[in-house]
C-alpha cells in the first residue's frame, strides 16, 4: 500500500500549457512538501505546507502553486509551462516534528515540456 | 550557495568491503542529519539519522558519524551488498524544521562482484 503517492509518473507538455501533478499521502502526515531535482541532480524544496502555514522558497516562480484540498493531498499547479521547468517533482511528507525519520517520499514525476 | 555537499559524485566498492559516503556542511543551525537512499525511478528513502548532538548512531549494517567541528558526516556501510548499489543523498534540517531538508548533490555508489 503505497504510502505516499503522485501522478502522472511521467508528463510531457507544451511550453505555456498549465499542467496539475497530484500527491496523496496515507500516513496521517501533518505536513506535506513539494522539491524539485533538476538536471545536475540537487534536490530542492519548493513548498512546505501543513495545515497552518505555508511556505514558499523565495525561488520558486509564482507560475508555480500548491493546492491542499485536505491534509491528505498537495497537488502543485503550474501556470505557462516552460522549458526550464523540466525536472523531477517528488512529493513528500511527514509528521510533526520531523525527527529520526526524516520524510517519506513519492516515486517522483518528471515533467518534459518541449 | 551548497549549504551541503558531497564532493564525490561516484564511488565503487568491492562486495564485502567497507563503503564510506562523505558529506559536508556550512550552516551552523542545522540540527539534524539525514541520509536517503535513491534507486532509479523511486524516491529517496530514509536511511538513518543523526542527531546534532550525538557523534554516532548506528543501524545494523550502517553507522553515520557526526564531527560538528569539522562540519562533517560520514556514512559507513559494513559489509558492501550488491543491493547497496544506489544513489546516497546527505540531508539537513535546520532547527525549527521548517525550512524542510536541505539535500547535497548524492554520491553514486557501485558495489563491484
Amino acid at each position: 500500500d503505497t504510502a505516499v503517492s503522485q501522478t502522472p509518473k511521467y508528463l510531457v507538455t507544451q511550453m505555456g500549457n498549465d499542467k496539475s501533478i497530484k500527491c496523496e499521502q496515507n500516513l496521517g502526515h501533518d505536513t506535506m512538501y513539494w522539491y524539485k531535482q533538476d538536471s545536475k541532480k540537487f534536490l530542492k524544496i519548493m513548498f512546505s505546507y501543513n495545515n497552518k502555514e505555508l511556505i514558499i522558497n523565495e525561488t520558486v516562480p509564482n507560475r508555480f502553486s500548491p493546492k491542499s484540498p485536505d491534509k491528505a493531498h498537495l497537488n502543485l499547479h503550474i501556470n505557462s509551462l516552460e522549458l526550464g521547468d523540466s525536472a523531477v517533482y517528488f512529493c513528500a511528507s511527514s509528521a510533526a516534528g520531523v525527527g529520526d525519520y526524516g520524510y517519506t517520499f513519492g516515486s517522483g514525476t518528471r515533467l518534459t515540456v518541449v | 550557495d551548497q549549504q551541503v555537499k558531497q564532493n564525490s559524485p561516484s564511488l565503487s566498492v568491492q562486495e564485502g568491503r567497507i563503503s564510506i559516503l562523505n558529506c559536508d556542511y556550512t550552516n551552523s543551525m542545522f540540527d539534524y542529519f539525514l541520509w536517503y537512499k535513491k534507486y532509479p525511478a523511486e524516491g529517496p528513502t530514509f536511511l538513518i539519522s543523526i542527531s546534532s548532538i550525538k557523534d554516532k548512531n548506528e543501524d545494523g549494517r550502517f553507522t553515520v558519524f557526526l564531527n560538528k567541528s569539522a562540519k562533517h558526516l560520514s556514512l559507513h556501510i559494513v559489509p558492501s551488498q550488491p543491493g547497496d548499489s544506489a544513489v546516497y543523498f546527505c540531508a539537513a534540517r535546520s532547527k525549527g524544521g521548517a525550512d524542510g531538508l536541505t539535500f547535497g548533490k548524492g554520491t553514486h555508489l557501485i558495489i563491484q562482484p
